[in-house]
């Protein structure tokens, strides 16, 4: 049972810089969501995506980062022009469609291990 | 817009104490309501959720939580805790609206000493 992962665990960029994130989620779950955590708070939503559409994006999310999920199963997200702002834990979670391949209706998000981005 | 109070942020306990974790939500509407636990170096798991029926949820390793429709809280309660209980738990809603994002509040570090 593959749970969802995250590359690469830890990112060390210098400000200005561009990275790039990548989620797998469980194979047979079409949502996918990513979040992010700094010290001391709770995640903080970013966006989510029902297979390879882009549904919601919070205003969290800035013109430099752009997340895509282009074949509806790993996602990527980007940020540009990095600011020490930046420096989070990127989280990335996904859950089956409610229903979906008998899934009873539980919502449940499951997450990966994170991404945790320095931005020096 | 919703939002999660974790009213306890940090909670030191000796073993075979007993634990309850404030959390009250705001949103008027039908929410679901979860905990998530993570451990030291660990990812974010679930401990138990609750959608509808009986308010009294019970999860992995001996928690349970109480949804209490009229205070808008969901507390989480142990009986015993124990030394592997030592992680930060946080409580998280989102609106049964058929979009799932998960508010999180701002969690508890539970220190549980032998």
């Amino acid at each position: 049972d593959t749970g969802v992962s995250q590359d690469p665990r830890h990112k060390i960029t210098k400000r200005g810089q561009n990275v790039t994130f990548r989620c797998d989620p469980i194979s047979e779950h079409n949502r996918l969501y990513w979040y992010r955590q700094t010290l001391g708070q709770g995640p903080e939503f970013l966006t989510y995506f029902q297979n390879e559409a882009q549904l919601e994006k919070s205003r969290l999310l800035s013109d430099r980062f752009s997340a895509e999920r282009p074949k509806g199963s790993f996602s990527t997200l980007e940020i540009q022009r990095t600011e020490q702002g930046d420096s989070a834990m990127y989280l990335c979670a996904s859950s089956p469609q409610p229903g979906q391949g008998g899934h009873p209706i539980s919502y449940e998000q499951y997450f990966g291990p994170g991404t945790r981005l320095t931005v020096t | 817009a919703q939002s999660v109070s974790q009213h306890n942020h940090h909670v030191i306990l000796s073993e075979a104490a007993s634990l309850e974790l404030g959390c009250n939500y705001s949103y008027g509407g039908t929410v679901n309501l979860f905990w998530y636990v993570q451990y030291p170096g660990q990812h974010l798991q679930l401990l138990l959720k609750y959608f509808s029926g009986d308010p009294l949820v019970k999860g992995i390793k001996g928690f349970e939580a109480e949804f209490i429709k009229s205070k808008f809280s969901f507390n989480l309660r142990k009986p015993s805790v124990q030394w592997s209980d030592t992680a930060e738990y946080f409580c998280a809603v989102n609106a049964d609206t058929g979009f799932q994002k998960l508010v999180f509040g701002t969690g508890t570090r539970l220190l549980v000493s032998p």
